[in-house]
């Protein structure tokens, strides 16, 4: 089993949508938490970035981390095409951990016009 | 402008062969990394350096060196490439192990 399993989808929505992307993990000693979005051709850049549990929200993007169910979500409301892209899910542990950075396989969205 | 700069961005080369790719950050950051992405496999790390000198292994080191001369360099190297080295590798670098990372835009490589 993977430490960190992500659906890959392909998930295709209407322009306008709320989109919920999710991941799951089996390392309770994950604590930092953080969403990438990668576009074709592209590395991976930053989206939300969030330590142990709760919510933070930037705009139309909102991080959930629930470390009681080891679960991590990220919702895009008013979903735009320009959203279409690889949504990458991203942990560590810190600790004696330090420098591992765990992602899930990705989620490639696609938003109708 | 901030950035993490891969060479060359595609690369085809012969089983054999070694090969170096390399990562450049202009950031000032202590932390770097390499990544291997593949289909249904995700964003795997092969190497990290928490800063100068000082480099451990990810979670698929094998067949990969890395060096850490300079703080603002760290190039992967592939002394004998094999087919199934074949995918598309990422640098990154932050600031600290566990900051938010900012990515290269990749390494496209196919060994025959």
């Amino acid at each position: 089993q993977k430490e960190v399993e992500q659906d890959p989808g392909p998930l295709s929505v209407p322009e306008g949508a709320i989109v919920s992307l999710n991941c799951t993990y089996s390392n309770s000693a994950f604590q930092y938490f953080m969403w990438y979005r990668q576009y074709s051709r592209k590395g991976p850049e930053l989206l939300m970035y969030t330590y142990s549990s709760g919510n933070k929200e930037d705009g139309r993007f909102t991080a959930q981390v629930d470390k009681s169910s080891k679960y991590i979500s990220l919702f895009i409301r008013d979903s735009q095409p320009s959203d279409s892209a690889t949504y990458l899910c991203a942990m560590n542990a810190g600790g004696t951990s330090y420098g591992k950075l765990t992602f899930g396989q990705g989620t490639i969205l696609t938003v109708h016009p | 402008e901030a950035q993490v700069t891969q060479n060359p961005r595609y690369l085809i080369t012969v089983t054999g062969k070694k090969l170096t790719v390399t990562c450049s950050q202009n950031m000032n950051h202590e932390y770097m990394s390499w990544y291997r992405q593949d289909p249904g496999l995700g964003l795997r790390q092969i190497y990290y350096s928490m800063n100068v000198e000082v480099t451990d292994k990810g979670d698929v080191p094998e067949g990969y060196k890395v060096s850490r001369k300079e703080k603002r360099n760290f190039p992967l190297i592939l002394e004998s490439p094999s087919p199934n080295q074949t995918s598309l590798y990422f640098c990154a670098s932050g600031t600290t192990y566990n900051s938010p990372l900012h990515f290269g835009n990749g390494t496209r490589l196919t060994v025959t």
